[in-house]
């Protein structure tokens, strides 16, 4: 079945700097790629959602980049500041079972000021 | 809309003992997903309900767990005879249906302690 592997599982920043996330899956068939963001003690809340059609997409304050060729999926925080300290997971739907979402084991990203 | 509500938050029980957790969808949303998040494990599938009808148990610990959805606005977890591995954090999700492309929208989470 399909497994999702992401790196790194801890990153520290300064305020400012870039932050970059990254997810590898092996299902070549994955279609639906997301982004959640877990703030400690709440739950995930949604980030983006990517499709397989599109490989750049801009959010507030961030990149998602989705290379099919290399089945990576990666997250580029752009200008990091404290309130993007969080752990972050992304999550890829598997091609066969759509509905199942196989997530990433989770990134726990620290700003420092 | 309160979004996905679980309860309770928190849960300790003693070893042997039963748990239940409780989930109340997002109305209107007819998926409902059950997760288990552990440090070492990450976010694991455990079972998901399509209009209420259990679809796929694949994750579920056989024999102990068991989940239910008796009507559209909640979903149980039930943990019979608990052991210190079940302690995690048991997250329900749910979306408007199970296209992929649909995000899950989740819980703040019921943190489980089994002493």
């Amino acid at each position: 079945g399909e497994q999702v592997e992401q790196r790194p599982p801890h990153l520290s920043v300064r305020e400012g700097d870039s932050a970059f996330i990254t997810c590898t899956y092996t299902d070549p068939n994955s279609y639906y790629f997301f982004w959640y963001k877990q703030e400690p003690g709440a739950s995930l809340q949604l980030l983006m959602k990517v499709f397989s059609s599109t490989e750049i997409n801009e959010g507030q304050g961030f990149t998602v980049l989705l290379n099919k060729k290399d089945k990576r999926l990666s997250l580029n925080l752009t200008a990091a500041h404290p309130g993007d300290s969080a752990a972050y997971f992304c999550a890829v739907s598997a091609g066969t079972n759509a509905y199942k979402v196989i997530f990433g084991k989770g990134t726990h990203l620290h700003v420092l000021p | 809309n309160a979004g996905v509500i679980q309860t309770p938050r928190h849960k300790v029980t003693g070893k042997g003992q039963e748990a239940t957790l409780w989930c109340e969808p997002i109305s209107g949303h007819s998926a409902v997903f059950w997760y288990r998040q552990t440090i070492v494990q990450g976010l694991e599938f455990l079972t998901y309900f399509r209009n209420q009808a259990p679809i796929d148990d694949s994750g579920m610990p056989k024999e102990r767990f068991s989940a239910q959805m008796p009507n559209q606005s909640h979903s149980t977890l039930k943990i019979q005879s608990t052991q210190p591995q079940d302690s995690a954090v048991y997250l329900c999700a749910s979306s408007l249906g199970d296209w992929g492309g649909y995000e899950q929208y989740f819980g703040p989470g019921t943190r489980l302690t089994v002493l």
